[in-house]
């Protein structure tokens, strides 16, 4: 069954770095997202992307963030000053096209990388 | 952003079907109910969706009444595997971020 990828596992960052964190969507999918888990707490929504574009985004998705679809295949998200409450899980998700009034495409998540920013 | 309310945790032991109830009494004519699996330090996984009535597919049932106003997730002959948090949320394909929300969650604890 293919899947998302994520890399890396895991990352490992001083405060004010910037990261970016790197998923291969599966491949004929055309919807893409970022959420992120801090330890203990919800899944929470970052930011959607469709047709080379922020479809759309969250209050924690400020200007320290930014996504990119590179090429065919990669979809990053990075965060330019890395802050100490930036930690957390971050997981990348895809989903097969959507027709308005149908059923939700299953969004398809990676097993995420855990940012550490110390 | 519809809001969806599920019980905290629950525990049950294994072999024993797990009824989990998520209450969305504002859903729209137009949402779908959609269940998602959590493990820990693991990306949430689709579950089943449905609109109304019954949806069963291999790993669950899903239960929704004629008001729509709530759903439940049942699992039958729940395992030691099953342990994880249960999302569920509440949308259409063109409602954009409120269909991709998350909640809380209910963590299933089964013990043996």
């Amino acid at each position: 069954e293919p899947e998302v990828t994520q890399t890396p596992s895991h990352q490992v960052t001083q405060m004010g770095q910037e990261v970016i964190l790197r998923c291969v969507p599966i491949s004929n999918h055309l919807y893409f997202y970022w959420y992120r888990q801090i330890l203990g707490q919800k899944v929470e929504f970052l930011v959607s992307f469709y047709n080379n574009e922020i479809s759309e985004k969250s209050e924690i998705f400020d200007d320290q963030f930014s996504v990119e679809r590179p090429d065919g295949s990669n979809f990053t998200l990075k965060i330019r000053s890395t802050k100490l409450e930036d930690s957390a899980m971050y997981f990348c998700a895809s989903s097969e096209a959507m027709v308005k009034g149908s059923p939700n495409s299953p969004l398809h998540f990676g097993n995420g990388t855990r940012l550490t920013v110390t | 952003l519809a809001k969806t309310t599920q019980p905290i945790s629950m525990d049950s032991y294994e072999g024993q079907e797990v009824n989990i109830t998520c209450s969305h009494n504002n859903i729209a004519t137009n949402d779908y109910i959609t269940w998602y699996q959590q493990f820990p330090s693991q990306g949430p996984r689709f579950i089943i969706q449905g609109y109304k009535t019954k949806v069963t597919n291999e790993v669950a049932s899903l239960f929704i009444p004629a008001d729509r106003k709530s759903s439940t997730l049942s699992l039958p002959r729940v395992s030691l595997s099953d342990t994880a948090v249960y999302y569920c949320l509440v949308g259409d394909s063109g409602t954009g971020r409120r269909a991709l929300t998350f909640g809380s969650g209910t963590r299933l604890q089964v013990q043996p």
